[in-house]
This record gives C-alpha cells, structure tokens and sequence, in this order.
C-alpha cells in the first residue's frame, strides 16, 4: 500500500457538468501530481503542487485546475466535461522526487 | 518535446522465460527514469528509479538499465511468473520551472505470463 488514497473510485457525468476529485495523501508528502490516463494509453502529467502552489503544468487547459492543502489532501477540478475528459484519474504524492501512485478514479463522461 | 517510446506493445510468454522490455526516449537532457507496473484500472506501483548518474538499479528478479545517450532503457525479468502479468509503464522525468520534476510516460508493454 502506498498510503495514497482517492475518492470516488468511478464517477459518472455528463458533458458539461464540472466535477472534483480528491486525493489524501501521507503527512510528510509536500508534492502531489495528478494525471489523466486514457483507455490503452501512458499517465498525462496534469499538474503538480509543492506546499500549495502550483509548480508545473503539463499540456492541459485552463478549465483543469487543482488545490493542495496543508493537511495533505489535494483536489482536481475539471469544468465544462467533455466526452474526452472520460479516463482514469491519478493522484501521486512523495516527500520528494519519487512518487506513489493511489489507485485512481474513473470518470465517465456521457 | 520529449517522446517516449515502450517496445514491444504486448507480449505473452510461458512462465519461466527471461524477459527484456524496452523503452526510448528523444531528449537525453533527463533528470530519472522510473519504470511501473500497473494492474488493470489500477494505479501505478514504482519497481525501480534510476538517476540520470546512474548506469542500472536492481530489485530482485527485476533489473533496469539506462543508457542516457543513447536515449534508452531496458527492464529484465528474470524467470517470469503468471504473478508478473501487468502492464509495465516507463516515465522519464526533466527539471521543469520552480523545482517541479515533470514525467512523460511511455504508453507501456502489456505482458502476460501464462503457466
């Protein structure tokens, strides 16, 4: 067990909703990265938060954003859905450059 | 833009067999590279990092070599189990602004090891 845990483990919505995940992660875990994962396809770093600032973004719109707060837990929050936003999830925190995975959540968009 | 690259896509072998998985990257300007299994819709358990200064890491029967320059790695698996049947995932990670670490995945080596 990683200690890294998220919440909901599937979701479903529709297209156009706005929708939030959480993430808990270990005490002592100061960075958190989100990623999307697409059916047959490699984790898409979203972003990451160091002390709760954001410090590195990938290739995401705006509409994709995130909270980390000083308890360790951390949330991502997607506006206007669209159908591709449907993927795995993931969340993975660490004191430092190594990272642990939580299981993931699966949104559907419909 | 830094493209990663996992070879072969999906493999399926008898168990004991000795495996080797492959995985290129195109910008040898790297900080790591890690390699992960992942179970089906699960996430992601980390089997060995490698620093940019480092030649290969070792975890039991598992071992990964890096070759910066010529932009690859390799993860061996010694006498495979049915219990190794995962997709293994490698994420090369550059030195972003203000201190972030940022991954590029490979999109993975489904493997499957039947008895």
């Amino acid at each position: 067990e990683t200690g890294v845990t998220q919440s909901p483990t599937h979701l479903i919505k529709t297209r156009g909703q706005q929708v939030t995940l959480r993430c808990s992660s270990q005490s002592g875990h100061n960075t958190v990265s989100w990623y999307q994962q697409a059916l047959g396809q490699g984790p898409q770093f979203i972003f990451q938060y160091y002390r709760e600032e954001e410090n590195g973004r990938g290739n995401f719109p705006p509409r994709f954003s995130g909270l980390q707060f000083p308890n360790y837990s951390s949330e991502l929050n997607v506006n206007a859905l669209e159908l591709d936003d449907s993927a795995l999830y993931l969340c993975a925190s660490g004191p430092g450059v190594e990272q642990f995975f939580g299981p993931g959540t699966r949104l559907t968009v419909l | 833009k830094q493209e990663v690259t996992q070879i072969p896509a999906a493999l399926s072998v008898p168990e004991g067999e000795n495996l080797v998985l492959n995985c290129s990257f195109t910008d040898s300007a790297i900080y790591n590279l890690q390699w992960f299994r992942q179970d089906p819709g699960k996430g992601l358990t980390s089997l060995l990092l490698i620093q940019s200064s480092q030649r290969e890491q070792t975890s039991g029967r598992l071992n990964a070599s890096l070759d910066k320059s010529s932009g690859r790695s390799t993860l061996y698996i010694a006498a495979s189990q049915p219990g190794d049947s995962a997709t293994y995932l490698c994420a090369v990670r550059r030195t972003g602004s203000g201190g972030s670490y940022i991954p590029t995945f490979g999109r993975g080596t489904s493997l499957i090891v039947h008895p």
